[in-house]
């Protein structure tokens, strides 16, 4: 049980670059949730996904689009990196409902230079 | 935009100390409270949610005040492993399944 994994760990890229992180969860959860963390900032939402089929945007979504592939893979697609992408993302999932543990992947690190 | 607002420390004590973290939100149509711990270049883990009544899990003790809008966080027993930032969440009724992070409270534990 691997729990929430991502793909890459750490990935530098060009002003303009496009790039696709990946997650997958292996709970059988039907919530999933991209999110960045800068420092000072504490972790924002981008985009989020309540169940398959759905997506919403979050607090920090321009420059994001997702892709719910199926109920354990939850995609983000930079189209167009900016140096203001740089931070850490981390994708989490958990059960349905606001009253339920998230659980974490542990995170991209994301250079864009 | 929500509001969680959090002491960031850092919080320095020494081990066996008592320390608490106090975490503000700003609208009262908040549903669900938690505490996050984040280890150092790590990710997000729930250490325990808050309920109405306050909670206690072994040395950590979470309290809600719904009037005076703040939770907050007892460590009681400080060990080295407490070590971490802890992260202050929130939902919000009117916002389904949105989570608000507080941007965190430092503590280093000294041996």
């Amino acid at each position: 049980n691997a729990g929430v994994t991502q793909t890459p760990k750490f990935q530098v890229l060009k002003t303009g670059q496009s790039m696709t992180l990946q997650c997958a969860q292996d709970m059988n959860h039907n919530s999933m949730y991209w999110y960045r963390q800068d420092p000072g900032m504490g972790l924002r939402l981008i985009y989020y996904s309540a169940s398959e089929g759905t997506t919403d945007k979050g607090e920090v979504p321009n420059g994001y689009n997702v892709s719910r592939l199926n109920k354990r893979e939850f995609s983000l697609r930079l189209e167009s990196a900016a140096p203001s992408q740089t931070s850490v993302y981390f994708c989490a999932s958990s059960e349905a409902g606001s009253s339920y543990e998230q659980y974490f992947g542990p995170g991209t690190r994301l250079t864009v230079t | 935009r929500k509001e969680v607002e959090q002491d960031p420390g850092p919080f320095n004590v020494p081990e066996g100390a008592t320390v608490a973290f106090n975490c503000t939100y700003s609208n009262s149509a908040s549903q669900s409270f938690f505490w996050y711990r984040q280890d150092c270049r790590k990710e997000p883990k729930l250490l325990m949610s808050v309920y109405s009544s306050g909670n206690e899990d072994g040395r950590f003790t979470a309290q809600l005040n719904r009037a005076s809008q703040y939770i907050s966080l007892l460590i009681r027993d400080s060990k080295l492993s407490d070590s971490a930032t802890y992260l202050c969440v929130v939902n919000w009724a009117d916002t389904g399944n949105q989570f608000y992070f507080g941007t965190g409270t430092s503590l280093t534990v000294i041996p």
